[in-house]
């Protein structure tokens, strides 16, 4: 069974300053990867994604993401924190044998303060 | 495109009362996906169709629960009868069928439908 882990409910960060939201995750085989971000009263929208490549994965609004396979994460990071950042943001895995769905994480509220 | 459309937005119904909750997934996407969230329990899967015919139902609550789709173009998921515990956000998502190494396996939500029964 594939899994998604993100160990904190909540991040806060101040304005201008870097951001990562962590991720971990299992599953068989080779992972692909995803994170979602939710405004408020929205829909999940997608930010970015890992397939296969280059580790380090850029975004939407300047997101980017670290695969690492060695310590099974997928942690989503901004070099400036944005107040307009401030959502609840959603990791997801899925394996890449055969069609299998995706596997979210509870979500991780990001804060960012002016 | 416009997107996966659900309606409606916001339905506030009473116990025992029907609920039919709409979808349209995007233009030529082969799979539809029904969530529920909720504060306690987080996002999850409910069932989800390829080509019009669902694969697999095992997140459905209950026989209470059932979801249709008659055409590529639309989807319902109903409740019948409506329970307070129902009450949550749905969301309807689609996605193309996977091309090589999944370069197109990615979902697109539609905005949801707060549903409150009380």
């Amino acid at each position: 069974a594939q899994s998604v882990a993100q160990p904190e409910d909540q991040v806060n960060v101040a304005e201008g300053n870097p951001l990562t939201v962590k991720c971990t995750y299992s599953v068989s085989g080779n992972p692909y990867l995803f994170w979602y971000v939710q405004y408020p009263n929205r829909g999940l929208q997608f930010l970015l994604k890992y397939i296969t490549g280059d580790n380090l994965v850029k975004g939407s609004y300047g997101f980017e993401a670290e695969f690492n396979k060695s310590q099974t994460s997928f942690h989503l990071k901004k070099p400036s924190a944005l107040v307009s950042d401030s959502a609840l943001y959603f990791c997801a895995v899925k394996g890449n044998s055969g069609y299998s769905t995706l596997t979210f994480g509870k979500g991780t509220m990001l804060l960012v303060s002016p | 495109d416009a997107g996966v459309i659900q309606s409606p937005r916001h339905e506030v119904t009473e116990m025992g009362q029907e609920v039919t909750l709409r979808c349209k997934p995007i233009s030529g996407h082969d799979y539809l996906f029904w969530y529920r969230q909720t504060m306690m329990r987080g996002l999850e899967l409910l069932i989800y169709f390829n080509n019009n015919v669902p694969i697999d139902d095992s997140g459905m609550p209950e026989d209470r629960f059932s979801a249709k789709m008659p055409n590529a173009s639309f989807s319902t998921l109903k409740i019948q009868p409506s329970e307070p515990r129902d009450s949550a956000v749905y969301f309807c998502a689609s996605n193309e069928l996977p091309g090589l190494a999944g370069l197109t396996d990615t979902q697109y939500f539609g905005p949801g439908t707060r549903l409150t029964v009380l």
